[in-house]
C-alpha cells in the first residue's frame, strides 16, 4: 500500500525555468509533510516542510503547496539551477503515540540543464 | 553541529555472515531512527529510539535484525545470517523530541554476495 506517490520518476528542466515536482498521498492522518533532496552516495537532506493546516510555505527559491482536499502537494523551485539536480523525495509524517514516522514516496529525479 | 555520521559507508559481505553498522546522531538529538532504502524506492522505516529505549519496530525488521542504543547516544544495527535480500542502503536519522524534521546521515551501503 503506497501511501505517498510520486508518479513522475524523472523531470528535465532548463536552468532558470521553474521546476514543479508533484506528490500525492492517501493517508488522511498525515499532519505534516517534508521534502528531502538526495545526491548520489549521500543521505537525504531536508529541504522544506509544511504543516497540514497550511496551504503554502516558502523558503527562498523553494515553495511547497498543499491541497488537502485533493491530497496533493507540490514543490516549486524558481529559478532552477544545475546544482538542484538530484532525487527529490516527498514524505508524510504520521504522528503515532508521540513518535513521528516518515513515510516516503519513491522519488523524482530532477535534471537541470545549463 | 557535525551532523549525523554512519560507519562504515560501504560493507560487502558473504551470505550468512553477520554485519554491524554504527550511527552517531546529532549530539543534542534524543530521537534516533533507522531506515532502509532499496533501488528505486524511498527510505522505509525500520525502528525508532527515544534516548536508549527502542519504542517502535517495523514488521520489516525480522528476527535477524537487532538494534541498540545503549547509552542514548550512538546506535548499532546488527544483521545476523545476512541474505541477498538484505542488500540496501541503511540510513540513520535523528531529531529532537516533538520535532518533525529528521536529519539523515550518509548511509551504509550493504552488498550481500
Amino acid at each position: 500500500d503506497q501511501q505517498v506517490k510520486q508518479n513522475s520518476p524523472s523531470l528535465s528542466v532548463q536552468e532558470g525555468r521553474i521546476s514543479i515536482l508533484n506528490c500525492d498521498y492517501t493517508n488522511s492522518m498525515f499532519d505534516y509533510f517534508l521534502w528531502y533532496k538526495k545526491y548520489p552516495a549521500e543521505g537525504p537532506t531536508f529541504l522544506i516542510s509544511i504543516s497540514s493546516i497550511k496551504d503554502k510555505n516558502e523558503d527562498g527559491r523553494f515553495t511547497v503547496f498543499l491541497n488537502k482536499s485533493a491530497k496533493h502537494l507540490s514543490l516549486h523551485i524558481v529559478p532552477s539551477q544545475p546544482g538542484d539536480s538530484a532525487v527529490y523525495f516527498c514524505a508524510g509524517v504520521e504522528e503515532n503515540t508521540g513518535f513521528q514516522k516518515l513515510v516516503f514516496g519513491t522519488g523524482t529525479r530532477l535534471l537541470v540543464s545549463p | 553541529d557535525t551532523g549525523v555520521s554512519q560507519d562504515p559507508r560501504h560493507k560487502i559481505t558473504k551470505r550468512g555472515q553477520n554485519v554491524t553498522f554504527r550511527c552517531d546522531p546529532i549530539s543534542e538529538h534524543n530521537r534516533l531512527y533507522w531506515y532502509r532504502q532499496t533501488l528505486g524506492q524511498g527510505p522505509e522505516f525500520l525502528t525508532y529510539f527515544q534516548n536508549e529505549a527502542q519504542l517502535e519496530k517495523s514488521r520489516l525488521l525480522s528476527d535477524r535484525f537487532s538494534a541498540e542504543r545503549p547509552k542514548g547516544s550512538f546506535s548499532t544495527l546488527e544483521i545476523q545470517r545476512t541474505e541477498q535480500g538484505d542488500s540496501a542502503m541503511y540510513l540513520c536519522a535523528s531529531s529532537l523530541s516533538l520535532a518533525y524534521t529528521q536529519y539523515f546521515g550518509p548511509g551504509t551501503r550493504l552488498t550481500v554476495l
